[in-house]
This record gives structure tokens, C-alpha cells and sequence, in this order.
């Protein structure tokens, strides 16, 4: 079995300031884990991946996230916020083993204020 | 490179009409999975191919949805007849492998709106 709960459905930064996006997930079996963003009219993209090498991942548009087994987390941040950061962003995750089925949490919506 | 291809983006459609969504996956690519995106429900799973056979149709809603892989270039997502509540965004994705490490590329999705 396998769930993600991300904490804020709604986070709003200024620009420039640290984006930090919460992801805490539980699974019965070594996790892959993945953060996609998505934008208005648009389907999910992926912005990174944890697939059980380097426990902190960088991704594109200078996100990076890191694994922490012991707190069973997966925080996205970026140092500096930019406005076109302003977009959704889901969690997700999936077995190391056997079936391929992924798992995505309920999203969190980003808001960048100028 | 092309991405995942779904038409068409938008449907307006009566309650009590059949509807067809199509899908294109990237080329190579054998995994393909179909997905809903509501407010209320967020993200949900409703069947998923690989090498063009359904593995898992758990989250089907109900008989009055079908899909079909018939090839591995092309899929349909098909509801019939149509509700209401069957508005929602409807997404397909494409993976190379049939494997947990790799991730899942999204076309734009259909905006289906059942009135």
C-alpha cells in the first residue's frame, strides 16, 4: 500500500522569497518519488525524481527536493520564487517492486505575489 | 520530439451522448494510463495498458465507461451514455517501461463538459 499527503493545498510566496512545498509519503516498500507541476490548460510535467540513488534530486527550473526516510518526507524547494513559478504541484508516488501504479497527492497550488 | 496527443481538447456534449476520447502515446512508449482531474476528487487512476493490455481497470467509475488499446499508437476512452457528473478534465499518459521508476508523460487532457 501506498499514499502521499501534501500539507497546504494553497501556499503563496512572495517573489524571491523561499518556496517550500511539503510531501510526506508512506509506502510498504522502497519508494520512487516524483514531483510534477502543473500549469493552467495544461498536463502534468515532470519536474523531478527520486529513484533510491542521491537522496537530493535537483530538478528543472531550479527546484530540488530531498528523500528523508526517517521522516518518510519528500519537500520540494527553490531558493528564489519567480512568477512563473505560479502553477500547481502534485507529489507522487510509486513501488520499487511489481506493479507500475502511481500514487498522486491532492496538489498544491502555488501563488507568487510581485 | 511529439508528446502524448489527445483530442479533442475541449467537448460540449448533452447528457445521454456517447463520447470518444482519443489518445496518442509518445512512440516506443508501452505503458499508457488514463486519468480524471476533478476539483473534488483531484487526480484519479481509471485504467492502465501495457503492450496494449488492459492490467488495471479498478478505477473505472462504472460499465458506462470503456477503453481500448488497439494498437500501440492509439487509445480510446469512451463513455457511454454520458452524465453530468462525467464533466471533468481527462488526461492520458504514456510511459517507456513497465516500471515504477519511470515517470509518466501527460498530453494536455480533454475538457469534457456533459450538460
Amino acid at each position: 500500500a501506498q499514499s502521499v499527503t501534501q500539507l497546504g493545498s494553497h501556499v503563496s510566496v512572495s517573489e524571491g522569497a523561499l518556496v517550500l512545498l511539503r510531501c510526506n509519503y508512506s509506502s510498504s516498500v522502497p519508494p520512487y518519488l516524483f514531483w510534477y507541476v502543473q500549469y493552467p490548460n495544461q498536463g502534468l510535467q515532470l519536474l523531478l525524481k527520486y529513484t533510491s540513488a542521491a537522496t537530493l534530486v535537483k530538478g528543472i527550473n531550479g527546484f530540488e527536493a530531498e528523500f528523508k526516510k526517517s521522516e518518510t518526507s519528500f519537500h520540494l524547494t527553490k531558493p528564489s520564487a519567480h512568477m512563473s513559478d505560479a502553477a500547481e504541484y502534485f507529489c507522487a508516488v510509486s513501488q520499487a517492486r511489481g506493479y507500475q501504479k502511481v500514487t498522486f497527492g491532492t496538489g498544491t497550488k502555488l501563488q507568487v505575489i510581485p | 520530439d511529439a508528446g502524448v496527443i489527445q483530442s479533442p481538447r475541449h467537448e460540449v456534449t448533452e447528457m445521454g451522448q456517447e463520447v470518444t476520447l482519443r489518445c496518442k502515446p509518445i512512440s516506443g512508449h508501452n505503458s499508457l494510463f488514463w486519468y480524471r482531474q476533478t476539483m473534488m476528487r483531484g487526480l484519479e487512476l481509471l485504467i492502465y495498458f501495457n503492450n496494449n493490455v488492459p492490467i488495471d481497470d479498478s478505477g473505472m467509475p462504472e460499465d458506462r465507461f470503456s477503453a481500448k488499446m488497439p494498437n500501440a499508437s492509439f487509445s480510446t476512452l469512451k463513455i457511454q451514455p454520458s452524465e453530468p457528473r462525467d464533466s471533468a478534465v481527462y488526461f492520458c499518459a504514456s510511459s517507456p517501461q513497465y516500471s515504477g521508476n519511470q515517470p509518466q508523460h501527460f498530453g494536455d487532457g480533454t475538457r469534457l463538459s456533459i450538460l
